[in-house]
């Protein structure tokens, strides 16, 4: 299995510019979330999903939108990139055993918005 | 308002020493912490995770150490070894997959 994968790891954006960050997992896990990390700030959840076409907001969900058209892919979209935006967003599947849910991270995808 | 509240920041400590990291959380309803491990240009992985059923729950040399009155929740590092030295957070959730990190606490301990 090679769980949960990020693409791309590295991107450099121009404010103004949109794109789409990448994430797949093979785990079949029914949950997957959305965070960035900032320095001194810890994880942030921007968007998590339960399911293949159900998506809900986190802490921080200004600026992006998510799909979830299937169980294994989870893109968190940038709609127009502000230099606020610059940090590295990890993607995270789940699954629940007992209430529990132990999350698996990805590698992450270093973001810098100029 | 912070929900989950870790310290210290940063932490050095010697090698074969004792690193001791302590959260504290408001939410009564959380009943799940989990402790997650990163170390630099990697992902955060699952280091160890208590129920607040028990008080205290041990794997090798990691132990949570958990006090449900005063809302409170640690992690000790028995041993520390150079290569422990990594980002450390605390999380809390309840019944739910949204999980509510501390801000880390980067440990550093030297040979």
């Amino acid at each position: 299995n090679a769980g949960v994968t990020q693409t791309p790891k590295f991107q450099v954006l121009k404010t103004g510019q949109s794109m789409t960050l990448q994430c797949a997992q093979d785990m079949n896990h029914e949950y997957m979330s959305w965070y960035r990390q900032d320095p001194g700030m810890g994880l942030r959840l921007i968007h998590y999903s339960v399911g293949a076409g159900i998506t809900d907001q986190g802490e921080v969900p200004n600026g992006y939108n998510v799909s979830r058209s299937t169980t294994e892919d989870f893109p968190l979209r940038l709609l127009s990139a502000a230099p606020s935006q610059t940090s590295v967003y990890f993607c995270a599947s789940s699954y629940s055993m007992g209430g529990v849910y132990e999350q698996y991270f990805g590698p992450g995808t270093r973001l810098t918005v100029t | 308002q912070q929900q989950v509240k870790q310290s210290p920041q940063s932490l050095i400590v010697q090698k074969g020493g004792i690193s001791i990291i302590n959260c504290a959380y408001e939410n009564t309803a959380f009943d799940y912490f989990p402790w997650y491990q990163q170390f630099p240009g990697k992902g955060p992985a699952l280091l160890i995770a208590i129920r607040p059923d028990v008080s205290e729950k041990k794997e090798g040399r990691f132990t949570i150490s958990f006090n449900k009155s005063a809302k409170q929740f640690s992690l000790h590092i028995m041993d520390s070894q150079p290569g422990d030295s990594a980002t450390y957070f605390c999380a809390a959730s309840s019944r739910s997959e949204k999980l509510v990190f501390g801000k880390g606490t980067k440990l550093t301990v030297n040979p």
